[in-house]
């Protein structure tokens, strides 16, 4: 089945440094990902969609300078968290839409907590 | 907008038990719903995709449902076991639209 890999798993970083989140699709090509927010015990929250080759679209209320998106790829997007910040710890996922199956299919999450 | 709510946000049932898990949506023009398991500090494995035109869905113990004039899916898990336990999610991806809408969850604990 459809895989999306997502890098790292868990991270942390001091405040004020930026990190770097990959999602991978592996066996599909995805011209289109997204990125969620989880805060504990609640649903996922989109933040952004990431188009291949094109600015990705932010939600509402999402810094888009301070969550840098980048879609070089088919098969790779990218979430940078710039000059992070204790606030910013979250759990953030990544989905790929796949064509093929018109399903998402969701990376395992990262767990970024900054000190 | 959509809205997506899930009933009951917890439920726990005794090994063996069979349940439902309900899932309702404000705007049913929606191109397809989607049933997620989530493991605590895991990412989202998706256990059934029902398209609108589709009234169920079946996979192994899982049953999912969906009425789309009435705004409703449910999850049906037969014969539960505590390997069960998981937050359970579902989804509406919105007619004409790559956005996915997500209830809040059902965690499902199964005792043995």
């Amino acid at each position: 089945g459809a895989v999306v890999s997502q890098h790292p798993s868990r991270v942390i970083c001091k405040s004020g440094t930026s990190v770097k989140i990959e999602c991978r699709s592996l066996d599909f090509q995805a011209t289109t990902m997204f990125w969620y927010r989880q805060f504990p015990k609640q649903s996922l929250m989109l933040m952004a969609t990431s188009n291949e080759g094109s600015k990705a679209t932010y939600e509402q209320g999402v810094e888009k300078d301070k969550f840098l998106i980048n879609h070089a790829s088919l098969t790779l997007s990218t979430l940078t968290v710039t000059s992070a910040h204790p606030e910013d710890s979250s759990f953030y996922i990544c989905s790929a839409l796949n064509r093929g199956l018109e399903g998402y299919t969701f990376g395992s999450g990262t767990r970024l907590t900054v000190v | 907008k959509q809205e997506v709510t899930q009933i009951p946000a917890a439920l726990s049932v005794p090994e063996g038990e069979n349940l439902v898990l309900n899932c309702s949506f404000t705007d049913s023009a929606i191109y397809n719903l989607q049933w997620f398991r989530q493991d605590p500090g895991k990412g989202l494995t998706s256990l059934l995709l029902i398209q609108s035109s589709q009234r169920e869905q079946t996979s192994g113990r899982l049953n999912a449902s969906l009425d789309k004039s009435s705004g409703r899916s449910t999850l049906y898990i037969a014969a539960s076991q505590p390997g069960d336990s998981a937050t359970y999610l579902c989804a509406a991806l919105g007619a004409g639209s790559y956005q996915l809408t997500f209830g809040k969850g059902t965690k499902l604990s199964v005792i043995p």
